[in-house]
C-alpha cells in the first residue's frame, strides 16, 4: 500500500524549532519529487516547500525562507522539514505529500504543530 | 505568492449541478494547464480530484470535471450528492517549482 505518515508535531515556543519526518512506504520514494503542505486550524491549504528525487534542489514559499529547511534520505525513505524560529503563524497541520505532473496525489495524515507559550 | 481566489462557499440540491471557480493571474493559473483540484472531508487529508485542468485519476466519479479559461480554472460537480459536502481547493504550478493553492470553497448540499 502506498503510504505516507508524518511524525514529529507538538507544542513549542515562539522562537524554537521542530523537525517533522514524513515515512515513505509502498513506491519507489527516490524516484519522486516530495512536498510540504500546511493548514492552520479552519483555514486553506498552504505550499510550503518541496524538494527533487535526489535531493539537490529546494524551494520554499516566501513565508517559510530561511527559517524552514526542506530535507529526505532516500536510504531511509524519509523526507523531513527542518523548521526554525517558529512563530504564532507557523501554527498548522503540515502534510507531506508526494507530487508527479503537478498533482499531489498521495498525501499523509498530517502531523499537527502548535507554536505557543 | 498570494492565494488563488475562490468563492467561500457554494451549495446546491442532491441532483443539481454546482460550479466552483477559481481565478489566479497570468503567473499561475493562466500560463500553465497544471491546475488541480482536491476534496477535503473534516479532519481529512486533501484527495486529488482533478489535475492538468480537467483530467480525472483513476477511481474518482466522471460527475467531477474541470475546466479553465484565461486566468480563471472551475470545477464543476454534476448529479450532487450528499458525500460531496466537502472542502474543495484549487491549486495552481506557479512556476519556479512552487505552487499555490486556492482559498478554499465549502460545498454544502442542501
Amino acid at each position: 500500500e502506498v503510504q505516507l505518515v508524518e511524525s514529529g508535531g507538538g507544542l513549542v515556543q515562539p522562537g524554537g524549532s521542530l523537525r517533522l519526518s514524513c515515512a515513505a512506504s509502498g513506491f519507489t520514494f527516490s524516484s519522486y519529487w516530495m512536498h510540504w503542505v500546511r493548514q492552520a486550524p479552519g483555514k486553506g491549504l498552504v505550499w510550503v516547500s518541496r524538494i527533487n528525487s535526489d535531493g539537490s534542489s529546494t524551494s520554499y514559499a516566501d513565508s517559510v525562507k530561511g527559517r524552514f529547511t526542506i530535507s529526505r534520505d532516500n536510504a531511509k525513505n524519509t523526507l523531513y522539514l527542518q523548521m526554525n524560529s517558529l512563530r504564532a503563524e507557523d501554527t498548522a497541520v503540515y502534510y507531506c505529500a508526494r507530487v508527479e505532473i503537478a498533482m499531489f496525489n498521495i498525501w499523509g495524515q498530517g502531523t499537527m504543530v502548535t507554536v505557543s507559550s | 505568492q498570494s492565494a488563488l481566489t475562490q468563492p467561500a462557499s457554494v451549495s446546491g440540491s442532491p441532483g443539481q449541478s454546482i460550479t466552483i471557480s477559481c481565478t489566479g493571474t497570468s503567473s499561475d493559473v493562466g500560463s500553465y494547464n497544471l491546475v488541480s483540484w482536491y476534496q477535503q472531508h473534516p479532519g481529512k487529508a486533501p484527495k486529488l480530484m482533478i489535475y492538468e485542468v480537467s483530467k480525472r485519476p483513476s477511481g474518482v466519479s466522471n460527475r467531477f470535471s474541470g475546466s479553465k479559461s484565461g486566468n480563471t480554472a472551475s470545477l464543476t460537480i454534476s448529479g450532487l450528492q450528499a458525500e460531496d459536502e466537502a472542502d474543495y481547493y484549487c491549486c495552481s504550478y506557479a512556476g519556479s517549482s512552487c505552487y499555490v493553492f486556492g482559498t478554499g470553497t465549502k460545498v454544502t448540499v442542501l
